[in-house]
């Protein structure tokens, strides 16, 4: 069946870095565009970064530009978030999620991974 | 960068009752809206894609409507596994942005 699934999440001391992983099984993992998605405990959703299924067009949100990094991996049916310089503000369960666009559910977020949860402690 | 609201931010209603949640946009967005249910614990469901279209195998009890800057998200008839939070998300100029939430709950 569809699904997505993220890993690397931990505990991180403010200004390190940490690599979080999204594997994707049961699609064609080319024809789709990848989200990364947080929740900080108890707040509301916030989108974090999406890369298009050509793998060269990248966005993000003002609050991690310049610090995260997203990437893809056709090969391995991979996404992969770097994040360097964490602060307390980026502590949250981050989801990967798939763009339903190639559905025809365009610009949204119609597959999602449990999530992997991001502590910034020292 | 467009700033999204919801209102209201908790609403309290009995099984049975209709409901409607609203959400505003702070610059137009034509039809690119969506809405999603999510569970304590659990990762969101998408609902409604471009403001008034139902995901596939969503009961039709939901339903969305707007355009441009205000839009709307009702449940016909509110039933036991409806009570969530629910947000709304646009798509412009390849940002995309969440509403705050609307929590439902058990009046």
């Amino acid at each position: 069946q569809v699904q997505l699934v993220e890993s690397g999440g931990g505990v991180v001391q403010p200004g390190r870095s940490l690599r979080l992983s999204c594997a994707a099984s049961g699609f064609t993992f080319s024809d789709y565009g990848i989200h990364w998605v947080r929740q900080a405990p108890g707040k509301g959703l916030e989108w974090v970064a999406v890369i298009w299924n050509d793998g060269y067009n990248k966005y993000y949100a003002d609050s991690v530009k310049g610090r995260f990094t997203i990437s893809r991996d056709n090969s391995k049916n991979t996404v992969y978030l770097q994040m360097n310089g964490l602060t307390a503000e980026d502590a949250a369960v981050y989801y990967c999620s798939r763009d339903g666009g190639h559905r025809g559910y365009d610009y949204t977020f119609d597959v999602w991974g449990q999530g992997t949860m991001v502590t910034v402690s020292s | 960068d467009i700033q999204m609201t919801q209102s209201p931010s908790t609403l309290s209603a009995s099984v049975g009752d209709r409901v409607t949640i609203t959400c505003r946009a702070s610059q137009s967005i034509s039809k690119w809206l969506a809405w999603y249910q999510q569970k304590p614990g659990k990762a969101p469901k998408l609902l409604i894609y471009k403001a008034s279209s139902l995901v596939s195998g969503v009961p039709s009890r939901f339903s969305g409507s707007g355009s441009g800057t205000e839009f709307s998200l009702t449940i016909s008839s509110l039933q036991t596994d409806d009570f969530a939070t629910y947000y709304c998300q646009q798509f412009k100029s390849n940002v995309f942005t969440f509403g705050p939430g609307t929590r439902v709950d058990i009046k």
